[in-house]
C-alpha cells in the first residue's frame, strides 16, 4: 500500500540554524500538508499546498517557514532560523483531492530538536 | 472556526473490557469527523471517518463511532479491547465540501490496555 515517507526521522540542530524537512507524498495525490505537534500539545496545522502554491497557512507559519515542491516527488518544509520553540514532531500529509471527501494520509513524522 | 475537545487525556482499561473515548466538537459550519490512531513511534493512521449518511461508522478492527449532531459529539467505542489497541487516539474535524482543507485536532487520548 502506498504511504507517505519522511526524512530524517530525527533532526537535531542548533538555534539559529536552517533545517529542511523532507517528505515524499503518495504519488497520485494533489494536496500536501505540514502539521506539527509540540510535546504534550495538539497536532497543529501549519500549511497546505496545491497546484504549486500555498492554499492555506496558519498564524504559526510565519516568514521563517517556507515550503517547496522542487520536483515531482518531494515536498519540503524549510525553517530558516530555528528557535527553541520550533522543537516538535513535524508531520507531512497528502490527500488525493479528487473527491469532495478526500482523506489525508500522514507520514511517520520528523522529530526536530533545537538546542 | 472549529474546535475539538477530547475529554480524557488518558484512559487505562483491562484487556477485553469495553472502552469509550470521548470527542466533542464546535463548529459554525458543517464538518466531517475523523478518528486517527498513533501507535508508538509511528505516524497518524486514519481509523474511521464520518462524512454523511449513517451516523454510525465502523473500522476494520472493531472500533465504531457515532455522530451525534445535537450533542456535537463523535465518541469512539470498542466493545472489547486488545493489548494491541494501546495507542494515542486523535479526534479531528474538517469543514465539509472543502477539498484540501485543514484538519483541526483534539488533544489526543492515550489508551492504555493492561493484561
Amino acid at each position: 500500500e502506498p504511504e507517505v515517507t519522511q526524512t530524517p526521522s530525527h533532526q537535531v540542530t542548533q538555534m539559529g540554524q536552517e533545517v529542511i524537512l523532507r517528505c515524499v507524498p503518495i504519488s497520485n495525490h494533489l494536496y500536501f500538508y505540514w502539521y506539527r505537534q509540540i510535546l504534550g500539545q495538539k497536532v497543529e496545522f501549519l500549511v497546505s499546498f496545491y497546484n504549486n502554491e500555498i492554499s492555506e497557512k496558519s498564524e504559526i507559519f510565519d516568514d521563517q517557514f517556507s515550503v517547496e515542491r522542487p520536483d515531482g516527488s518531494n515536498f519540503t518544509l524549510k525553517i530558516r532560523s530555528t528557535k527553541l520553540e520550533d522543537s516538535a514532531m513535524y508531520f507531512c500529509a497528502s490527500s488525493p483531492g479528487q473527491e469532495w471527501a478526500d482523506t489525508q494520509y500522514f507520514g511517520p513524522g520528523t522529530r526536530l530538536t533545537v538546542l | 472556526a472549529q474546535s475539538v475537545t477530547q475529554l480524557d487525556s488518558q484512559v487505562p482499561v483491562f484487556e477485553e473490557a469495553p472502552v469509550e473515548l470521548r470527542c466533542n466538537y464546535s463548529s459554525s459550519v458543517s464538518v466531517y469527523l475523523f478518528w486517527y490512531v498513533q501507535y508508538p513511534n509511528q505516524g497518524l493512521q486514519l481509523l474511521l471517518k464520518y462524512l454523511s449518511g449513517s451516523t454510525l461508522v465502523e473500522s476494520i478492527n472493531g472500533f465504531e463511532a457515532e455522530f451525534n449532531k445535537s450533542q456535537t459529539s463523535f465518541h469512539l467505542r470498542k466493545p472489547s479491547v486488545h493489548i494491541s489497541d494501546t495507542a494515542e487516539y486523535f479526534c479531528a474535524v474538517r469543514r465539509s465540501y472543502n477539498q484540501g482543507g485543514k484538519l483541526i485536532f483534539g488533544q489526543g487520548t492515550e489508551l492504555s490496555v493492561k493484561p
